[in-house]
């Protein structure tokens, strides 16, 4: 069936320092989605990525969409504290979502 | 806009007792409600998928019996956990969505059965 891996499951850097969450699926997808948890709290939709190739930019944060529509990265330029939670990625394969493990990352100040 | 509300926030309940989540679409109709289960530092796990109306679709290992879903409206979509456990303690967390494709997560509620 359907799988969605996501590396790194854990992620430490020293604020400032770029951060990147990698997602690969086994087949090909309809589309991507990031989605961030703080601790404590519950999933919040980030972005949704469509189209092959596509790179879509949220401040620092830079979303992309492989050209064969099976991988997907976030990257975080410059880290900052209020960047802390886990970031899933969700796929549709389709018919239904499904979410990578997560990477949990944490910063130093 | 997107709003998805979820109630209780946490409930403490004795083992053997019978637990109601309440998940509600606030501000939009949800054709399709989701039912994850989460575990501390672990990923979202998805329990059941459930359509205004019909029965719901419950995931390979997931109880029907034991987790009981209904979906009632668009807006509003219920899990009752029958006769809690301690290995049913967990963080469950609801979504909407209006398309089957973006979803909107209610903030959860944390179960602890003694």
């Amino acid at each position: 069936g359907q799988q969605v891996m996501q590396i790194p499951q854990y992620q430490h850097v020293q604020e400032g320092e770029d951060f990147t969450t990698y997602c690969n699926s086994s087949t090909t997808l309809s589309n991507i989605q990031w989605y961030k948890q703080r601790p404590g709290g519950h999933p919040v939709f980030l972005i949704q990525l469509v189209k092959s190739g596509e790179v879509k930019k949220q401040k620092r944060l830079t979303f992309q969409f492989g050209e064969a529509k099976k991988n997907s990265s976030l990257h975080i330029t410059a880290t900052q504290t209020t960047d802390v939670g886990t970031y899933f990625c969700a796929a549709v394969p389709p018919p239904d979502m499904r979410f990578g493990a997560g990477t949990r990352l944490t910063v130093k100040p | 806009g997107a709003v998805v509300s979820q109630h209780p926030s946490w409930v403490i309940c004795k083992s053997g007792t019978s637990v109601k989540i309440e998940c509600r679409s606030l501000d939009f109709q949800a054709t399709t409600m989701f039912w994850y289960r989460q575990f501390p530092k672990q990923s979202l796990m998805l329990m059941a998928t459930s359509n205004e109306g019909s029965k719901a679709t419950y995931e390979q290992g997931v109880e029907k019996d034991k987790f009981l879903i209904n979906h009632a409206s668009l807006t509003l979509s219920t899990l009752t956990v029958t006769s809690a456990h301690p290995e049913d303690s967990s963080f469950y967390i609801c979504s909407a969505s209006q398309t089957r494709d973006v979803q909107y997560f209610g903030p959860g509620t944390r179960l602890l059965v003694l």
